[in-house]
């Protein structure tokens, strides 16, 4: 399997409930990142949490990083239509000048209204 | 004002042709990459540029070619198109430095390759 790996790879919910995605990977990282990407659009920046932190917020999200199983969370909190995108985990691991961003397959989130 | 941007949005192009798409941030940031998704929504990174200089050549034919003439522009040339070559290319920049490597995308060019 790849590097960051989201599952469900399909979630469909009703406005209001809670949306929680995951991402697993099998190396270690530096950082992970969440992104989200609208339909025809290019991807949009969430929220980041370093492999020192266990937990993140921002706003209606909530990030949770585990690197003893290797997995991420993303979790979305009363959900709303606009909140209908495809969300992508990302990490990033290396060193110095050589840092490489993996992306994961998706998770297509439908937040019916 | 527009970030990271892409030239054409769409393009349309017969098999065998040579085409180029160009990319530019305004962001200052320091390096550039160039990501194909597939038709499943797959994100692969092709090329990883660092003030001018590949960084990252990920598995990907020599038809694709990149050019970086300033750290604000990077260029993706492709010869000899190929019906497998059709998806969305989006050119993406971040920061070095901060040492997270956040990505800011462009809207994306979807190539069809007939």
């Amino acid at each position: 399997s790849q590097q960051g790996e989201e599952d469900p790879q399909a979630l469909s919910i009703q406005e209001g409930e809670n949306a929680t995605m995951n991402c697993s990977y099998k190396t270690s990282i530096n950082n992970l990142q969440w992104y989200r990407q609208n339909s025809g659009r290019g991807l949009v920046h969430l929220i980041l949490i370093r492999s020192n932190e266990r937990e993140k917020h921002s706003g209606r999200l909530r990030v949770t990083l585990d690197t003893s199983k290797k997995s991420s969370s993303l979790l979305i909190t009363a959900s709303r239509a606009a909140d209908t995108a495809s969300y992508f985990c990302a990490t990033v691991r290396g060193a110095g000048g050589y840092q490489k961003v993996t992306f994961g397959i998706g998770t297509k989130l439908q937040v019916i209204p | 004002d527009t970030a990271v941007s892409q030239t054409p949005k769409y393009l349309v192009t017969q098999m065998g042709n040579d085409k180029s798409i160009k990319c530019e941030q305004n962001l200052g940031h320091d390096t550039m990459y160039w990501y194909k998704q597939d038709s499943k929504k797959f994100l692969k990174i092709m090329f990883s540029y660092n003030n001018k200089e590949l960084i990252i050549n990920e598995t990907v034919p020599n038809r694709f070619s990149p050019k970086s003439p300033d750290k604000a522009h990077l260029n993706l040339h492709i010869n000899s198109l190929e019906l497998g070559d059709s998806a969305v290319y989006f050119c993406a920049s971040s920061p070095l430095g901060q040492g997270y490597y956040t990505q800011y995308f462009g809207p994306g060019t979807r190539l069809t390759v007939l």
